[in-house]
């Protein structure tokens, strides 16, 4: 069984702080991939990054950093210098070799930045 | 241009009308699925299909019904619905989903309320 735990259920932050979302996961495959997905107020589901359990490295793109830890089995997404438009519903999300079938998501974390 | 097309966006219904939520991908995946969004528990599978007339039950799969006669559509049927089905429905399509390289693409939502 695979299982995505996002902890923080709402975070509101003041415009041009950070912020750092928080994904814990558990698989018992050694190849897995790890998601992150942005869902805005219009309800679509934005795709962000895709990352294999392969690959430690850290990755940054613009404003957004993640932090992939396996040994805390942690998938964490930092936004930095946070923006308005950035208010939305976060999803981590794991898909394993051994559950093909299915992309397990988190609970998601709401977050809201004020002006 | 690449995508999933879901149909209708939004639809309001009563309690026990047979109702169909089409879903269509352009991409020659062979992989789709259904997931419904509630509050407080992210995205939950419903069912899947791993090729054309191959389908399966997810986590959540009572009171729905799927086909897949052929490799694009994949509609989603409720035949007899019930107010605890109201939710927002998500569609997606992933060409070989236990590998993750090829991520997954989603339909942009039916919000479905039943009264």
């Amino acid at each position: 069984a695979q299982k995505v735990t996002q902890a923080q259920t709402e975070i509101s932050v003041v415009e041009k702080e950070d912020v750092t979302l928080d994904c814990v996961y558990e698989t018992r495959d050694t190849t897995y991939y790890l998601f992150w997905y942005k869902q805005p107020p219009s309800g679509e589901l934005v795709f962000l990054i895709r990352r294999n359990s392969f690959d430690e490295q850290n990755e940054i793109s613009g404003r957004y950093s993640w932090n992939f830890q396996k040994s805390t089995s942690s998938f964490n997404f930092t936004i930095t210098a946070s923006q308005v438009v950035d208010s939305a519903v976060y999803f981590c999300a794991l898909i394993s070799s051994g559950s093909a079938r299915q992309l397990t998501f988190g609970s998601g974390t709401q977050l809201t930045v004020l002006p | 241009e690449a995508q999933v097309t879901q149909n209708p966006r939004y639809l309001i219904t009563v309690t026990g009308k047979k109702l169909t939520v089409t879903c269509s991908q352009n991409m020659n995946h062979e992989y789709m699925s259904w997931y419904r969004q509630d509050p407080g528990l992210g995205l939950r599978q419903i069912y899947y299909s791993m090729n054309v007339e191959v389908t399966d039950k997810g986590d959540v799969p009572e009171g729905y019904k799927v086909s897949r006669k052929e490799k694009r559509n994949f509609p989603l049927i409720l035949e007899s619905p019930s107010p605890n089905q109201t939710s927002l429905y998500f569609c997606a399509s992933s060409f070989q989903p236990g590998t993750g390289n090829y991520g997954y693409t989603f339909g942009s939502g039916t919000r479905l309320t039943v009264v």
